[in-house]
């Protein structure tokens, strides 16, 4: 069965400083890594995803198949990215394409 | 706004009772996925539809069921309410079922509340 896994509920961090949101997974097979992200009073966006390594709004998340985590990364936080994030995976293209979620992690940026 | 709508943003009901909620997805798209979103569950993934066909089920109760319209809308009814069930259900839509890169897109939610 495939799971999607987020230690931390809650994450705090200073403006300026790294973060590091994890997020490891369990999956027979190739999946797509997604990241979605929930700010105060909007729906879910998609942040990125690992096919296409691309940066958005400075955050990276590679996929390491050998640790099963696509962990999202910033070097440098902003108080705008005070959000929830959820890492989510789904089948490769043939199977069911419904997404499978991790519980999410509430990150602060304190100012 | 093209991108994905849905109705009612509050539903406030009674355990026994049965609702329905709406969903319109983004121009174009002929996916819709229904999620729900709980304390004590997280996300889950409860049904797919793509043009107008049921195409894939996860965790959804026989009290509630879907369709999609030949309009490409789609509703969910719930059933014979629980206090369990107070939730927020998401909608989502894609281009396509199938293919790499296929992006869902969420809608705001609706919040149902069981009293």
């Amino acid at each position: 069965a495939q799971r999607v896994t987020q230690p931390e509920k809650l994450l705090s961090v200073f403006k300026g400083a790294p973060v590091e949101l994890k997020c490891n997974y369990s999956y027979s097979g190739s999946p797509e890594l997604f990241w979605y992200v929930q700010y105060s009073r909007q729906r879910l966006q998609l942040l990125l995803r690992h096919i296409s390594r691309e940066s958005i709004k400075g955050f990276t998340a590679d996929l390491n198949k050998g640790e099963t985590s696509f962990h999202l990364k910033k070097p440098f936080a902003q108080e705008e990215d005070s959000a929830m994030y959820y890492c989510a995976l789904r089948g490769p293209s043939g199977s069911a394409r419904q997404l499978t979620f991790g519980s999410g992690t509430q990150l602060t940026v304190l100012p | 706004d093209s991108g994905v709508t849905q109705t009612p943003k509050h539903l406030i009901t009674a355990t026994g009772q049965r609702v329905t909620l709406r969903c319109s997805p983004r121009s174009g798209d002929l996916s819709v996925y229904w999620y729900q979103q709980s304390l004590d569950q997280g996300l889950q993934f409860l049904i797919q539809y793509y043009n107008g066909e049921e195409r894939a089920k996860g965790n959804i109760l026989e009290r509630f069921s879907a369709q999609q319209f030949p309009d490409l809308h789609s509703e969910l009814n719930l059933s014979s309410l629980e206090l369990g069930d107070s939730a927020l259900y998401f909608c989502a839509s894609s281009a396509f079922s199938a293919g790499v890169g296929d992006t869902q897109y969420f809608g705001p939610g609706t919040r149902l509340t069981v009293l």
